[in-house]
């Protein structure tokens, strides 16, 4: 059974804060990790994707894999209100890329 | 990335019946997917809508209760059969673009009564 974990939070940062938001899977035949965010009542946005361990940066955003330790991790920096959200990780893998989902962190930015 | 469309955007419904959702992309994609998101909930893989084939369901979803079709390249329907208010939920299509990335469209938010 292929799972992936998160923190369900909510976790709280102040405005202007590094918001730092994690993942763990199990199925190490994942080869591609994505990170999306869910505002309320809409549909998951892609927001990362990573396929290779390090960093990738993209704005405020960078993700981070270590696939030894089978982790992946999310850091948004300056946060604002706006990225008050669902924050969802997915681990793939296979033909046609079928994904797992977590069960999401909820992301507080406080102004 | 494609654009993608749900029609109905949301629907309520009796026990009993059934509701089809439609999902179109603006361009050709080989694989669709349809999930299922329950009210603060993850998201949960229902099947994978093949074109000109049947669909390959996920484990705990069953085709008769979850009937798809995939006429064409750009086009899929998920008929929601014999619904119950267990069924009430937030139905997604997404399409694998081809190059590693999944991305959905708006969802269909369906309760029944």
């Amino acid at each position: 059974q292929k799972e992936v974990e998160q923190n369900s939070g909510p976790l709280s940062v102040p405005e202007g804060a590094i918001a730092s938001l994690n993942c763990t899977y199990s199925d190490r035949g994942s080869q591609s990790f994505f990170w999306y965010r869910q505002y309320s009542g809409k549909s998951p946005e892609l927001i990362m994707s990573i396929y290779s361990n390090g960093d990738k940066e993209d704005g405020r955003f960078t993700a981070q894999l270590n696939k030894a330790s089978q982790y992946v991790s999310l850091l948004i920096r300056d946060s604002q209100p706006s990225d008050s959200a669902t924050y969802l990780c997915a681990a793939g893998g296979g033909a046609g890329n079928m994904l797992t989902f977590g069960g999401g962190t909820r992301l507080m930015v406080k102004p | 990335s494609a654009v993608i469309s749900q029609k109905p955007s949301r629907d309520i419904c009796q026990r009993g019946t059934s509701l089809t959702i439609q999902c179109q992309v603006d361009s050709q994609v080989t694989m669709m997917f349809w999930y299922r998101q329950q009210p603060g909930q993850s998201l949960t893989l229902i099947a994978t809508a093949n074109q000109g084939s049947e669909a390959t369901y996920e484990s705990g979803f069953v085709i008769d209760k979850f009937p798809i079709s995939r006429p064409n390249l750009t086009f899929s329907t998920l008929t929601v059969s014999n619904m119950s208010p267990e069924d009430s939920s937030i139905y997604l299509c997404s399409v694998y673009d081809g190059g590693g990335e999944q991305f959905f469209g708006p969802g269909t938010r369906l309760t029944v009564l």
